[in-house]
C-alpha cells in the first residue's frame, strides 16, 4: 500500500520563504504530486517531481529524493492568497493517494 | 468554462435515501476519477474509468455506491440507503489518456450532508 506523512500546519509571514515536507511509502514509486486547495475549492495541481531533484515554476518549487522517500514543496514570497491546504499524492495504480494536507496560514 | 463540472454543488438527504450525483469532465479526457474527501483528510479515491470501462473500483467501497460512464463523457456516482457516515465531500477528476496520472483536473466537488 501506500502512505503519506506531512506537517497538519504551517504558519508564515506574507512574503517569506516556507517549505511543506512530506515523506512517504509505497511499494512501486513513479513520482510525487504537489495539490493546493482553498477552503471550499477544488484541488490544482501544481507540480510534479519523477525524478530527485529540484523542479521550479514561479514561485513555486518542488524536490524529491527518492533514496529518502522524501519530497518538499518551496514557497517563496509568500502571499496571502497562498493561505491553503496542500498536498502530496503518490500514485497507486491506476489513482493518485494523498496525504492528510498541510494547511498553510499566511499571516501579514 | 471548459473545467470540469460536477451537480449538484450541495446536498442534504435523510439517512435511507438514494442520491446520485454528476460529474461532467474536461471533454478531451479520457480518464475520470472519483474521490471522497472529509474535513481534514486528503482525497480518498474511490473509482475510475477509462472511457465507459470501470477499470478500478476501492475495496473500501461498499455495495451502496455505483458509478458508471456510459458514453465515456459524463459520470454519476449513486448512493443507495444513505448513511450519516457518507456525509462528506465527493470529488471528480479527470485526465488526458496520454497524460500524466499525476495531473488530474478536479471538480468542485458535491457536498453530501446526510440527516
Amino acid at each position: 500500500g501506500q502512505s503519506l506523512e506531512q506537517p497538519s500546519e504551517v504558519t508564515a509571514v506574507e512574503g517569506a520563504i516556507v517549505q511543506i515536507n512530506c515523506t512517504y511509502q509505497t511499494s512501486g514509486f513513479y513520482g510525487l504530486s504537489w495539490y493546493q486547495q482553498h477552503d471550499g475549492g477544488a484541488p490544482t495541481f501544481l507540480s510534479y517531481n519523477a525524478l530527485d531533484g529540484l523542479e521550479e515554476t514561479g514561485r513555486f518549487s518542488s524536490f524529491l529524493s527518492r533514496s529518502d522517500s522524501y519530497g518538499y514543496l518551496l514557497l517563496q514570497e509568500l502571499q496571502m492568497k497562498d493561505s491553503a491546504s496542500y498536498f502530496c499524492a503518490v500514485s497507486g495504480g491506476n489513482k493518485l493517494v494523498f496525504g492528510a494536507g498541510t494547511i498553510l496560514r499566511v499571516k501579514s | 468554462d471548459t473545467g470540469v463540472s460536477q451537480d449538484p454543488r450541495h446536498k442534504i438527504t435523510k439517512r435511507g435515501q438514494n442520491v446520485t450525483f454528476r460529474c461532467d469532465p474536461i471533454s478531451e479526457h479520457n480518464r475520470l476519477y472519483w474521490y471522497r474527501q472529509t474535513l481534514g483528510q486528503g482525497p480518498e479515491f474511490l473509482t475510475y474509468f477509462q472511457n465507459e470501462a470501470q477499470l478500478e473500483k476501492s475495496r473500501l467501497l461498499s455495495d451502496r455506491f455505483s458509478a458508471e460512464r456510459p458514453k465515456g463523457s459524463f459520470s454519476t456516482l449513486e448512493i443507495q440507503r444513505t448513511e450519516q457516515g457518507d456525509s462528506a465531500m465527493y470529488l471528480c477528476a479527470s485526465s488526458f489518456e496520454t497524460g500524466t496520472l499525476y495531473e488530474q483536473y478536479f471538480g468542485p466537488g458535491t457536498r453530501l450532508t446526510v440527516t
